[in-house]
């Protein structure tokens, strides 16, 4: 059974870079998409992007310039960057497997969910 | 980007009773092998989200057959048969056609 973990800061700075890793255990992190998704407290669900094993990313264009993803696949982890942030990026981050299928790699949906984590922009 | 539009936001339910939430899109989820790329998760209190239904009416492994989802292109339905208090949650439908992938804003299910 496949299992991801989110780790890092629970607290941020303002102006100040958000830097969380999801370690993936129980299979390889070798297909499909990877992705981080987020959830102000009380609010809903943002998708922030994922990324596929081979690097190729893709960002949601709200969080496009501030935002970077990276895989190592020799770690079975993933990571994730926002940079300059405020208190709008209090929230809980979720990472997540995108299962895939198809020549382009079509996402069909979010099978496998980390716990989450909440971090706290404040000074 | 494709926005996600449920209704009611707020569902109160008596246990045995049925239930059903609205979802639609702004535009077509339909691709061009004829799937409509619409799920639904549930979020219980304190809990990730979980995947309920993919392609609109295929369960997720372990789902109960108390749970069905229909539509296609841009209105879809999440029903449940007889609630259960294990149901209380929020739901939220996704769509999965293009990027930005985007969620409805959840429907909060409680019991009654």
């Amino acid at each position: 059974q496949m299992q991801l973990q989110e780790s890092g800061p629970g607290l941020v700075k303002p102006s100040e870079t958000l830097s969380l890793t999801c370690t993936v255990s129980g299979d390889s992190i070798s297909d499909h998409y990877w992705a981080w998704i987020r959830q102000p407290p009380g609010k809903g669900l943002e998708w922030m992007g994922y990324l596929y094993y081979n690097g190729r990313t893709n960002y949601n264009p709200s969080l496009k310039s501030r935002v970077s993803m990276s895989i190592d696949t020799s770690k079975n982890q993933f990571s994730l960057k926002v940079r300059s942030v405020t208190a709008a990026d209090t929230a809980v981050y979720f990472c997540a497997r995108g299962y895939c299928r198809g020549v382009g790699c079509q996402l069909y949906y979010f099978d496998y969910w980390g716990l989450g984590t909440l971090v706290a922009v404040s000074s | 980007e494709i926005v996600m539009t449920q209704s009611p936001l707020s569902l109160p339910v008596t246990p045995g009773e049925a239930a059903s939430i609205s979802c639609r899109s702004s535009q077509s989820l339909v691709d061009s092998n004829g799937y409509n790329y619409l799920d639904w998760y549930l979020q219980k209190p304190g809990q990730s989200p979980q995947l309920l239904m993919y392609l609109v009416s295929n369960r997720a492994s372990g789902v109960p057959d108390r749970f069905s989802g229909s539509g296609s292109g841009t209105d879809f339905t999440l029903k449940i048969s007889r609630v259960e208090a294990e149901d209380v949650g929020v739901y939220y439908c996704m769509q999965g056609l293009e990027t930005p992938i985007t969620f409805g804003q959840g429907t909060r299910l409680e019991i009654k």
